[in-house]
């Protein structure tokens, strides 16, 4: 089974200032991972994911992040927010056999203040 | 655009009074996949299909069914449905090839 945890349930943070989302994770297999963003009363929106290769994942809207195999870490970064990437960001894992059941995290809301 | 539309956006429903949720894609995925999502809470995944094949979660209530007549159509079927099942219901598909879920913008259920 896989488990998801998300450090910070709010991060407020000002505009154009750097922003980290604090991700780790707990599999007893191998796993993909992704980190999704939801807008009020909105489906999830993929910003990036991590199968394999590169620890460095560039993903939409400027956001990146960095897969840390010994630490179990997925964190989510960005060098400058804007007032449109206040929203939900929800850190997921999935097993990389069998159907591709998501497992999230609790979410983190990001607000933007000018 | 190929897409997950779900209908309708807003639901209301009476306390027990039996309400279908409906997902359509576009995206000729073999997997289709139900979430829910209470307020302030990660969406937790009630059951999938792999083509034909239903798999529900050992946690999933009874009071929640699927049906998905073929591969673009998938519904979600609250049988008496309580305070408890407000919430946003959303609707994913996904093929092995792409390694990730495409979502919906969800049907937001209130229940009175």
């Amino acid at each position: 089974a896989q488990s998801v945890t998300q450090l910070d349930s709010q991060v407020p943070v000002f505009e154009e200032a750097p922003v980290e989302l604090r991700c780790n994770y707990s599999s007893s297999v191998s796993v993909y991972l992704f980190w999704y963003v939801q807008y009020p009363n909105q489906g999830l929106q993929l910003l990036l994911k991590y199968l394999s290769g590169s620890t460095l994942v560039k993903g939409i809207n400027g956001f990146e992040a960095e897969f840390n195999k010994s630490q179990t870490s997925f964190h989510l970064r960005k060098p400058s927010v804007h007032i449109s990437d206040t929203a939900e960001y929800f850190c997921a894992v999935s097993a990389i056999q069998g159907a591709q059941k998501l497992v999230f995290g609790q979410g983190t809301r990001l607000t933007i203040n000018p | 655009d190929a897409m997950v539309i779900q209908n309708p956006r807003y639901q209301v429903t009476q306390f027990g009074k039996p309400v279908t949720l409906s997902c359509s894609q576009t995206l000729n995925h073999n997997v289709m996949y139900w979430y829910q999502q209470k307020s302030s809470q990660a969406p937790k995944l009630l059951f999938h299909y792999y083509d034909k094949d239903f798999n529900n979660e050992a946690d999933t209530p009874d009071n929640f069914q699927s049906r998905r007549p073929n591969t673009s159509f998938c519904f979600l079927d609250i049988r008496s449905p309580g305070l408890g099942d407000a919430a946003m219901y959303l609707c994913a598909t996904s093929s092995l090839a792409y390694n990730e879920q495409f979502f919906g913008p969800g049907t937001r259920l209130t229940v009175l």
